[in-house]
């Protein structure tokens, strides 16, 4: 079955740096990749859609200039939380569909706490 | 105003028992997943629907579009089963996900 990684799986920052998360589809393609945020207790919560070679769609009310995503690969999206303040601090997903029917394969996700 | 609506929030069951969530949905979907989240975090995509029934080992998922409902259902559940399972419909004509708050499952031995 298609796998995806991301790399870090947990990072702690402190408030003001920038913070970047790689999303890898290992053995598939993937032209779309989705970033998703899930606060405690909470659902996920879509974010961006991710598109190889052109710009991301951000859903309304998530900040692209704080939010940055590059797909430069069909393997690889990079989400870089800049200037990351304590209310940044979530769970961050990314998925990718892959199959006939599009099934979405997610990543295992990462923690992120800003102090 | 949330477009999935999950029920239960919470269910504790027996090992041994049936299990069965619901979700219900406000917009016309193209397709309908259903996810299972473990304590971890990481999360597995174990059915996406668009119409009818689907089942894989002791999991059956069903969808009635007409009246924008969906059933999850665990047969002989395990305590393995214990996690969240959440609902997340993709609208018609979008790449978007509108997801269920999820329904928090815990199986006792």
């Amino acid at each position: 079955g298609a796998v995806v990684s991301q790399h870090p799986s947990r990072v702690i920052c402190k408030s003001g740096t920038s913070v970047k998360i790689e999303c890898r589809s290992l053995d598939f393609q993937a032209t779309t990749m989705f970033w998703y945020r899930q606060f405690p207790k909470q659902s996920l919560m879509l974010m961006a859609t991710s598109n190889e070679g052109s710009k991301a769609t951000y859903e309304q009310g998530v900040e692209k200039d704080k939010f940055l995503i590059n797909h430069a690969s069909l393997t690889l999206s990079t989400l870089t939380v800049t200037s990351a303040h304590p209310e940044d601090s979530s769970f961050y997903i990314c998925s990718a569909p892959w199959g006939v029917r599009d099934t979405q394969y997610f990543g295992p996700g990462t923690r992120l706490t800003v102090l | 105003k949330n477009e999935v609506e999950q029920s239960p929030q919470n269910l504790t069951a027996q090992e041994g028992e049936f299990i069965t969530i619901n979700c219900s949905y406000s917009v016309g979907i193209s397709a309908l997943h259903w996810l299972q989240q473990h304590p971890g975090g990481g999360i597995v995509s174990l059915f996406m629907l668009s119409s009818g029934k689907k089942k894989h080992g002791r999991l059956i998922a069903t969808i009635n579009i007409q009246e924008k409902h969906s059933s999850l259902h665990i047969t002989a559940s395990h305590p393995r089963d214990s996690a969240v399972y959440i609902c997340a419909v993709t609208p018609k004509r979008t790449h978007q996900f509108y997801f269920g708050t999820g329904t928090s499952l815990t199986v006792i031995p």
